[in-house]
């Protein structure tokens, strides 16, 4: 079956630090890939996400690569803020399954000023 | 509305007691979805409604829990004979097909 692993947070950081979740999966054929985000006292909502390999999603600074070669889809983004603490979601799509979405464990993200 | 709605927002319930979760999509998305999400297991897919088809029931974790979905619209989650277990936050998205997936802020359910 499908399968998304992430690292366990909490991720503890300065503002302006460098960030990496790391995401695996385990899926047959070719998933799309999501991070979700969670903010305190919100709802779930997209972060970015990429359809095939090779693709990279992007948005708020935020950056992900789909690399089929290694099966991951890293969150990175260059120098972190505040207000980026939240917890973070991997997730996957088979392909043509809409939103069905397996999600990994949740990483949670604190930015110190 | 604007968003995904769901109500209640929080709901206490006795252990053994039937409960109803409600999500509103937003207007004009075809695809509805429900989600738990809980401390020991993360976030799980409960089932999906597309259309007129038939709901993709295959995340449903036993037969005491059923969705219906009235109208192409509204959705309800119904838990019957509440366990312990039954006890996280359940979540609604809704989307057009193959495209973002838009959630509610959930329902917290806690069992007693």
């Amino acid at each position: 079956g499908n399968s998304v692993t992430q690292m366990e947070g909490p991720v503890t950081l300065s503002e302006e630090a460098f960030l990496t979740i790391n995401c695996t999966y385990t899926a047959t054929g070719y998933p799309s890939l999501f991070w979700y985000v969670q903010y305190p006292g919100e709802g779930l909502q997209l972060l970015l996400k990429a359809t095939k390999a090779d693709d990279k999603g992007s948005n708020k600074g935020f950056e992900a690569t789909y690399r089929k070669e290694t099966t991951s889809f890293h969150l990175e983004k260059g120098s972190v803020q505040v207000s980026d603490s939240a917890v973070y979601f991997c997730a996957l799509s088979p392909n043509n399954a809409g939103n069905m979405l397996t999600f990994g464990g949740g990483t949670r993200l604190m930015v110190k000023p | 509305g604007a968003g995904v709605s769901q109500s209640p927002s929080n709901k206490v319930t006795e252990k053994g007691k039937d409960v109803e979760l409600r999500c509103d999509p937003i207007s004009g998305h075809t695809a509805l979805y429900w989600y738990r999400q809980s401390l020991g297991q993360g976030l799980e897919f409960l089932i999906y409604f597309q259309g007129n088809s038939a709901p993709d029931k295959s995340g449903l974790p036993s037969d005491r829990f059923s969705a219906e979905r009235t109208g192409g619209s509204v959705s309800t989650l119904t838990i019957q004979r509440t366990q312990q277990e039954d006890s996280a936050v359940y979540l609604c998205a809704s989307s057009l097909f193959l495209t973002e997936a838009f959630f509610g802020q959930g329902t917290r359910l806690t069992v007693v």
